[in-house]
């Protein structure tokens, strides 16, 4: 069974900062990764998706990496703004029927 | 597009009581997806259609829980009785294949009293 892991559950850092959010699964064997940040009392919006063909993936500030033999993503967010405070989550694709697993998540709170 | 739609988004009702969530996915997307999200478990994926068709309910906690879609625009999701336990956020995505990026809505808010 997959399972998804994203430590810590929270961070807190200072605006300007470059960081790194960690996610591990447990099953290599994946189809693709997704990254999602979901604000408080909303859905989940989709902000990158790694096939597993693929090593890593960009959008403006936001750089995911893949490495499937060790079971691990990164997502890394440069120059770190307050409007990047939410719940980002790590979900994988594993599976006959591609379903998605969840990691829990980890709250951001980026402090101007 | 207007995205996933989903109503209502919230619902108070008393245990015993029958509830039905509703979701209209993106024009065009093949796949629809039910979750359920609680403090305790996170994210987890109830059932998924792909053309209509459900292609996995592993995920659907017991017979209370059921889910339809009659065509490709509407689905719902029915608990029939409702408990407290019952209480979370549901949501629903959809996307264009069932590998391809998925597109939630705001989330239906359920409170079992």
């Amino acid at each position: 069974k997959q399972e998804v892991t994203q430590i810590p559950a929270a961070l807190s850092v200072p605006e300007g900062e470059n960081l790194v959010l960690n996610c591990s699964f447990t099953d290599s064997a994946i189809y693709n990764l997704q990254w999602f940040r979901q604000d408080p009392g909303k859905g989940l919006t989709s902000l990158l998706l790694i096939q597993s063909s693929q090593r890593e993936q960009t959008s403006g500030r936001l750089n995911a990496s893949l490495d499937k033999s060790s079971g691990r993503s990164t997502l890394y967010i440069a120059a770190s703004q307050p409007g990047d405070s939410a719940t980002y989550l790590c979900a994988v694709s594993t599976g006959a029927n591609s379903k998605l697993t969840f990691g829990k998540g980890i709250t951001l709170s980026v402090r101007p | 597009d207007a995205g996933v739609i989903q109503s209502p988004r919230h619902e108070v009702t008393e245990m015993g009581q029958e509830v039905t969530l509703r979701c209209k996915p993106i024009s065009g997307h093949n796949s629809l997806f039910w979750y359920r999200q609680t403090m305790m478990r996170g994210l987890e994926l109830l059932i998924y259609f792909n053309n209509n068709v459900p292609i996995d309910d592993s995920g659907m906690p017991e017979d209370r829980f059921s889910a339809k879609m009659p065509n490709a625009s509407f689905s719902t999701l029915k608990i029939q009785p409702s408990e407290p336990r019952d209480s979370a956020v549901y949501f629903c995505a959809s996307s264009l294949e069932r590998t391809d990026t998925q597109y939630f809505g705001p989330g239906t808010r359920l409170t079992v009293l």
